[in-house]
């Protein structure tokens, strides 16, 4: 089946602006997570979503940042006035729930530079 | 403060040896631990995981999971020289927690 999608695949932007990322999970999973990955740098999680309420949004950098999740299913991550040390590459996973924490299957990502 | 700590490397190897990867995580509650690789520019991929104590084999590959030592590694066995890239630990798992903490990566060249 289909996995996760992500979209844009590259985002180029000034800094200042608005984006919107975008993440398509797998059909049926019900849990969804946000990281981000700098240049050569570890994953860094972001936010975490069991259906549409995100009990773990420790991640999220500002208040700059902000994602939601409706109908169980697509995400979008918002991240207002970028700032240059946004450029990353943004990458979104989901899985079905389980109580042991279940496999992650990560997105293609989203690869956002700020000028 | 849940932690995994990995190796960064990098970890060069010939070409039909044997790779060990290494990890340590803090969080005795963790239940669940992966395995992803990572090419260059790509997404990470899921090799393998692991829940129990002791060996578990996948073609080449084979985890171990020791809990009293808080301790996982990979095996790669035969070496490739395409088995080049990033591998990151996670680990995760217990009670209603699906959140996985994952290690900053092993880098892992196979040399031809």
């Amino acid at each position: 089946g289909a996995g996760v999608s992500q979209s844009p695949s590259n985002k180029v932007t000034e800094k200042g602006k608005d984006v919107e990322l975008r993440c398509d999970p797998i059909s049926g999973h019900t849990a969804l997570y946000w990281y981000r990955q700098s240049l050569g740098q570890g994953l860094e999680f972001l936010i975490y979503f069991q259906g549409n309420s995100a009990p773990d949004k420790s991640g999220l950098p500002s208040d700059r940042f902000s994602a939601e999740r409706t109908g169980g299913s697509v995400s979008t991550l918002t991240i207002q006035r970028t700032q240059q040390e946004d450029s990353a590459v943004y990458l979104c996973a989901s899985s079905l729930e389980d109580w042991r924490a279940e496999t992650q299957y990560f997105g293609p990502g989203t690869r956002l530079l700020v000028l | 403060q849940k932690e995994v700590e990995q190796n960064s490397g990098p970890l060069s190897v010939p070409e039909g040896a044997i790779a060990s990867l290494n990890c340590t995580y803090s969080d005795r509650g963790s239940q669940s631990f992966f395995w992803y690789r990572q090419y260059s520019g790509k997404s990470p991929e899921l090799i393998m995981f692991i829940y129990s104590n002791g060996d578990k084999e996948d073609g080449r590959f084979t985890a171990q999971l020791n809990k009293a030592s808080q301790y996982v590694s990979l095996l790669i066995r035969d070496s490739q020289p395409s088995d080049s890239a990033t591998y990151l630990c996670a680990g995760g798992g217990g009670g209603s927690n699906y959140k996985l903490t994952f290690g900053k990566g092993t880098l892992l060249t196979v040399n031809p």
